[in-house]
């Protein structure tokens, strides 16, 4: 079993609306936490990284939230864009720098 | 940040056959990674790359189907050997940046074995 679920696996919504992708993970202990979005044809790309200390973390339209008693975190993106239709994958890292990456949750932002 | 440029981008191959990809780095790192994402999944790490020595590789990947080269800091370069259409992936590559320890990846390499 993966130690790192992501829900939705996909998901459709409008252009300008918001939406909130989930990871819950059982890797334990756990040193940070990461979001990625992956275009396609690409390869990821950091959009927050976030320690056990740490509750939220922003980029842009981009906010990743962290509860490490729950062992879940979401993504919540504000104001879709067009350009925000990608996979977008939750990495969790363990103290010994072992990666265990989520399936990605495929997001289509819809004009 | 790191800038990383893999090569080919995409191949179809024919059953039987390898494929070699490789991954220049702009940077010089002490490891390298090397991992596969198929249809739907997650990325699995297949082995990490060191230079100066062999490559470590995970469970359930082994040398002489996945040899890797590094022969310097900047580049290393992943073979599939014998491939079969269960090859058919998107292979990555990967470097750790030294003050984050961010991953940061190359635009990956589509094979599709026929």
């Amino acid at each position: 079993k993966n130690q790192v679920e992501q829900s939705p696996q996909s998901l459709i919504i409008l252009e300008g609306k918001n939406c909130t992708l989930q990871c819950n993970y059982t890797v334990s202990p756990f040193s940070n936490l990461r979001w990625y979005k992956q275009d396609t044809g690409r390869g990821p790309v950091s959009l927050t990284i976030m320690t056990f200390s740490e509750n939220t973390k922003s980029n842009g339209r981009y906010t990743a939230t962290l509860d490490a008693d729950t062992k879940q975190s979401s993504l919540h993106i504000t104001a879709s864009q067009l350009s925000d239709s990608a996979s977008y994958i939750c990495v969790v890292s363990a103290p010994d720098y072992k990666l265990s990456f989520g399936a990605g949750t495929t997001v289509t932002v819809r004009a | 940040s790191a800038v990383i440029s893999q090569k080919p981008s995409r191949d179809i191959c024919q059953r039987g056959t390898s494929l070699t990809i490789q991954c220049q780095v702009d940077s010089q790192v002490t490891m390298m990674f090397w991992y596969r994402q198929q249809p739907g999944q997650s990325l699995t790490l297949i082995a990490t790359a060191n230079q100066g020595s062999e490559a470590t590789y995970e469970s359930g990947f082994v040398i002489d189907k996945f040899p890797i080269s590094r022969p310097n800091l900047t580049f290393s370069t992943l073979t599939v050997s014998n491939m079969s259409p269960e090859d058919s992936s998107i292979y990555l590559c990967s470097v750790q940046g030294a003050n984050t320890g961010e991953l940061f990846f190359g635009e990956g390499s589509r094979l599709t074995v026929l």
